[in-house]
Formats: structure tokens, C-alpha cells, sequence
């Protein structure tokens, strides 16, 4: 079974500090590995695929990294609009339809 | 473009009342996934289809039903709404399957007394 786990479930940042969130997953065969932006009263919006160990994107302040069992997001120098839930999903081959596996998220505050 | 619409936003029912959640999407998607998200909980499957008549069973479809008619409508149905399906539900669409596109709606949130 995929599973996926975010940590920490809450931050709170100062405007300028930089930090990092996790996603550790376990899957059979990793098609791909998600990381998405949730706005209060929004759905998901997509920000980032990584398909395998060592791969890099970024994404004006956010980069995210993958290796073998886990994903980081990393924020520098963050601002106020940064501040959002940031979701992990993985996506196994084989997987039937479009079947994701979503972690719980990580809930990032940014004050000025 | 609209992108992924659901409706109502809001809604409240009765312990043993039925209802249907909208979705439509204007994309053209072939994928089209149910999702219902709970505080500790992340978003869970709970039915998704491939196509127009193709349907089939996520991680969490016990209490649901669903039907594809045509490429732009997914509607779920509650056929008896239960205190254990109170949950903020999103719809989402993509043209492959694949996650890095999909497109989410902006939910709707629904409380069963």
C-alpha cells in the first residue's frame, strides 16, 4: 500500500527565514511525486512533478528535491503569500486511473 | 475557461437524506476523480472514471455512487448521508491521468447532521 507522510503538520515563519518541509513515501514503482499549493477555501493547485532521485524544480522562492524515500520543498526567503497548505502526492505505475496518494499536508505561515 | 465547477458550495443535510454533488469541467478531460478531504487526513479517492460509462472504486467508496455520462459531468451521490460523511468533497480532472495535470475544483463542503 502508498503511503505518504508530511511533516511538520504546522510552521509558522518570519518573513526572510528560510525553511524546509518533508515528504517521506513509500510506493511500488514511482511514477511521479506531486507537490501542490492548497488556499484556504480553494482546491489544490499543482506546483511541481519530480519523477526520480536527484531531481531538482524551482519555482520562484520554492525548490523541490527528491531522493529514493523522500521529498523536500524548500522556501527561501519566504513571503506572506507563501502562506498555504503544501501537499505531497505519489503516483505508483500501475496505478488504475489517475489514482494519487496524498499526505495530510504541511500548514505554512509567513508573517510580515 | 471555467475549469473544474462543483455545486452547491455549501450544503447541510439530515442523517438518512440523499443528494448529488456536481462536478463539470470544460477541458475536455477523459480523467475525472472524486476526492473528500478530513482534518488528519489528506485527500482520499473515492471514485474516478476514464471515460464517458467507465467508472470505478477509489480507496474510500462505501456510501457513494457515481456515473459518467458524458465527457463533462461527474456527479456523486449520497444515497443515504450518514454523520461520517460530513467532509469538504473535491472533483478533479485531467486529460491523461497523469498528477502533473490535474485540476481541482474549489470543493464543496458538506455537513450531515
Amino acid at each position: 500500500e502508498d503511503q505518504v507522510t508530511q511533516s511538520p503538520e504546522a510552521l509558522r515563519l518570519q518573513e526572510g527565514e528560510s525553511s524546509s518541509l518533508n515528504c517521506s513515501y513509500t510506493v511500488s514503482g514511482l511514477r511521479g511525486l506531486f507537490w501542490y499549493r492548497q488556499d484556504p477555501g480553494k482546491g489544490p493547485e499543482f506546483l511541481f512533478t519530480l519523477y526520480s532521485a536527484g531531481e531538482e524544480k524551482e519555482k520562484e522562492r520554492l525548490k523541490a528535491t527528491l531522493t529514493k524515500k523522500e521529498s523536500f520543498l524548500h522556501i527561501t526567503a519566504p513571503k506572506p503569500e507563501d502562506s498555504a497548505t503544501y501537499l505531497c502526492a505519489v503516483q505508483a505505475w500501475g496505478a488504475s486511473g489517475s489514482r494519487l496518494t496524498f499526505g495530510e499536508g504541511t500548514q505554512l505561515t509567513v508573517n510580515p | 475557461n471555467a475549469g473544474v465547477t462543483q455545486t452547491p458550495k455549501f450544503q447541510v443535510l439530515k442523517t438518512g437524506q440523499s443528494m448529488t454533488l456536481q462536478c463539470a469541467q470544460d477541458m475536455n478531460h477523459e480523467y475525472m476523480s472524486w476526492y473528500r478531504q478530513d482534518p488528519g487526513m489528506g485527500l482520499r479517492l473515492i471514485h474516478y472514471s476514464v471515460g464517458a460509462g467507465i467508472t470505478d472504486q477509489g480507496e474510500v467508496p462505501n456510501g457513494y455512487n457515481v456515473s459518467r455520462s458524458t465527457t463533462e459531468d461527474f456527479p456523486l451521490r449520497l444515497l443515504s448521508a450518514a454523520p461520517s460523511q460530513t467532509s469538504v468533497y473535491f472533483c478533479a480532472s485531467s486529460p491523461s491521468g497523469d498528477g502533473r495535470a490535474q485540476h481541482f475544483g474549489d470543493g464543496t463542503r458538506l455537513s450531515i447532521l
